[in-house]
């Protein structure tokens, strides 16, 4: 199993802002995917990060919104544009494994006020 | 898109008894489907995979069953401790062969009582 890292672990930000979030990871993986968790909800998919190539994104969520980068097979960053309180929610950051299973970073709390 | 329901957000039992947990889905049959704990503050942890052609998986007091007639995975955790509460999250593939992306369902939330 791969062991991930997240930064920042938690952050308050003001309406308006942008936060990127860092995720690494302790080995070379292809597929990278980063998910929102929303309060009392579960993860929804934002995208999927390949290295070399340009994030997927999932319905509902565009790019210019929440810029990817790959720039590595062990790095990965998430940005959150033009923040607004609709955007609280937990951020994660995912790898796949050998048998289609994921394993997850510890989460990126995000607060904006 | 996957719609995927777990039969209740909470659920207590008595230490030692048999927690089951259900998992029901309403559209197109996954390849496989997954179960994760997750505890609080933390990122869900894998727990059991098991694909469309298997009935059951086992992994020590661990057991998934997976009925793609039914639509409907049951997971079981036996002799149930209190360090096993958390919540638990089903989450599935597709849709498309080879399909990596998860939809998860809100999860169950387990409390083992003493």
């Amino acid at each position: 199993s791969a062991v991930i890292s997240q930064k920042p672990s938690r952050d308050i930000c003001q309406r308006g802002t942008s936060l990127t979030i860092q995720c690494q990871v302790d080995s070379q993986v292809t597929m990278m995917f980063w998910y929102r968790q929303q309060p009392g909800q579960s993860l929804t998919l934002i995208a999927t990060a390949n290295q070399g190539s340009e994030a997927t994104y999932e319905s509902g969520f565009v790019i210019d919104k929440f810029p990817i980068s790959r720039p590595n097979l062990t790095f990965s960053t998430l940005t959150v544009s033009n923040m607004s309180p609709e955007d609280s929610s937990i951020y994660l950051c995912s790898v796949a494994g050998l048998a289609a299973e994921q394993y997850f970073g510890p989460g990126t709390r995000l607060t904006v006020t | 898109s996957q719609k995927i329901e777990q039969n209740s957000e909470a659920l207590n039992i008595q230490e030692g008894k048999t927690a089951t947990l259900t998992c029901n889905y309403t559209n197109y049959s996954p390849a496989y489907l997954q179960w994760y704990r997750q505890d609080p503050g933390r990122g869900p942890v894998f727990l059991l995979l098991i694909r469309e052609n298997e009935k059951e998986k086992r992994k020590e007091r661990l057991k998934v069953t997976f009925d793609t007639t039914l639509k409907q995975s049951l997971f079981h955790i036996t002799a149930s401790q209190p360090a096993d509460s958390a919540t638990y999250l089903c989450a599935l593939d597709g849709p498309g062969a080879g399909s990596y992306q998860l939809t998860f369902g809100k999860g169950t939330k387990l409390s083992v009582i003493p």
